[in-house]
């Protein structure tokens, strides 16, 4: 089935671990995205990658990193988990240049407790 | 600083008509968006504007002024499965989405 996945859907996690997040997509999407939503709060951009071997900074990178080694996988990293980073975290893809607009495809999000 | 507004929270009857607004304030516009999301689950698309007018999709039909920095989602014969959050954002000058923080429309019977 096309899309996007994420894993793992939830978790909890002790303050100062380490956790990656996982994404991928089959879509042969070249653009791909990681955004935390927040109760009240706008979604808001951590960080995003136009193609692969390239990734940029959004409105909240800190306590964060990504890679894009290849197409279809963008994982996010929380080096040392804190309880602010309680949230839960979208990636999206889209198909940047092909159309006149760029709709975004969210993966089904993970949920992110730290204690 | 860059702002996306959207009433919290929204009621409407079933069968009916409703209007969810946004208003913007953005570096450059490029395009606005709005997205439907269920509670626990992920936004999906529902439209695109860049010229100003009205574009209409079967029951939801999206409106945009860019003069005035403004959009609304329309959404007709309500059903109960619209009860969801509708989200508003914004292409900024650098391509860069900007997220409203959403408008929670509860439909009652």
């Amino acid at each position: 089935i096309a899309g996007i996945t994420q894993a793992p859907t939830s978790q909890i996690l002790a303050a100062g671990r380490r956790m990656t997040l996982r994404c991928t997509q089959d879509m042969r999407h070249n653009a791909m995205y990681w955004y935390r939503q927040d109760l009240g709060l706008g979604l808001r951009l951590i960080h995003y990658s136009n193609t692969a071997g390239t990734t940029g900074k959004g409105e909240v990178p800190d306590g964060y990193s990504v890679s894009r080694a290849n197409t279809d996988d963008f994982p996010l990293t929380l080096a040392s988990a804190v309880p602010s980073q309680t949230s839960v975290y979208f990636c999206a893809s889209s198909d940047e240049g092909t159309s006149g607009y760029n709709e975004q495809f969210f993966g089904p999000g993970t949920r992110l407790t730290v204690l | 600083g860059q702002n996306i507004d959207q009433p919290t929270e929204m009621t409407a009857t079933e069968g009916a008509i409703v209007q969810i607004n946004c208003t913007y304030q953005t570096s450059g516009f490029n395009g606005l968006f709005w997205y439907q999301q269920h509670a626990g689950e992920a936004p999906t698309f529902l439209s695109y504007n860049v010229l100003d007018g009205l574009e209409e999709k079967g029951r939801f039909s999206s409106f945009l002024s860019r003069s005035k920095g403004y959009s609304y989602l329309l959404l007709k014969e309500l059903q109960m499965k619209d009860s969801a959050s509708y989200l508003c954002a914004v292409y900024d000058s650098n391509y860069q989405l900007i997220w409203g923080a959403g408008t929670k429309l509860i439909i009652k019977p």
